[in-house]
């Protein structure tokens, strides 16, 4: 049973652009909602989390929109670089972190930005 | 800070030999995750830690699969015998529980290959 659907599988943007990669969970128990950004031959590094008492996060130019109800939330890439070109997780836990029982990870959306 | 420490970074290994992966967490950090990265699964957490004890190895796929924490700056992930579908890159990934603004920090993997 996939807890954490993540789509599209890939991406292509323009420079400049916004990706949008979305995620879906089916556990209402879930409280913690982070993204990871994982370059070839490193490990995934948390890039942006959210807990679902807001609706939205902003850090830089990256954002989370979260819709409770739905059990959706997203990642917003505003003015897409080269450099933003990686794998990106969605992950959910039942704990603030990841830690106590470890994150459920969603597939992965290979994104490439196009300069 | 180091980091999470893994080691080796690549394994070569013919099927039916013993295999052994290393971590080392990051100092302070009281909770020791190993996950397994394919293209057709994804991230999975095969067994985590807290305080060295292991808690949770549901994930574990067989008992060929065995992991220890004998301190709280080592761990290892031992496969024997090893099987060509085991191929994989294996991460540790650990985080200090409690603490504010708590956060999963990964290593940068072990790229097993089994023939």
């Amino acid at each position: 049973q996939q807890q954490v659907k993540q789509s599209p599988q890939s991406l292509i943007v323009q420079k400049g652009g916004i990706s949008i990669i979305n995620c879906a969970y089916e556990n209402t128990a879930f409280d913690y909602f982070p993204w990871y950004q994982q370059f070839p031959g490193k490990g995934p590094a948390l890039l942006i989390a959210i807990r679902p008492d807001v609706s939205e996060k902003k850090e830089g130019r990256f954002t989370i929109s979260f819709n409770k109800s739905a059990k959706q939330f997203s990642l917003h890439i505003m003015d897409s670089q080269p450099g933003d070109s990686a794998t990106y997780f969605c992950a959910a836990s039942y704990y603030s972190g990841g830690g106590a029982d470890g994150l459920t990870f969603g597939k992965g959306t290979h994104l490439i930005i196009q300069p | 800070d180091a980091g999470v420490i893994q080691s080796p970074r690549h394994e070569v290994t013919e099927m039916g030999q013993e295999v052994t992966l290393r971590c080392k967490p990051i100092s302070g950090h009281n909770s020791l995750f190993w996950y397994r990265q394919t293209m057709m699964r994804g991230l999975e957490l095969l067994i985590y830690f807290n305080n060295n004890v292991p808690i949770d190895d549901s994930g574990m796929p067989e008992d060929r699969f065995s992991a220890k924490m004998p301190n709280a700056s080592f761990s290892t992930l031992k496969i024997q015998p090893s099987e060509p579908r085991d191929s994989a890159v294996y991460f540790c990934a650990s985080i200090a529980q409690g603490a504010p603004n708590e956060k999963l920090f990964f290593g940068s993997g072990t790229q097993l290959s089994v023939l």
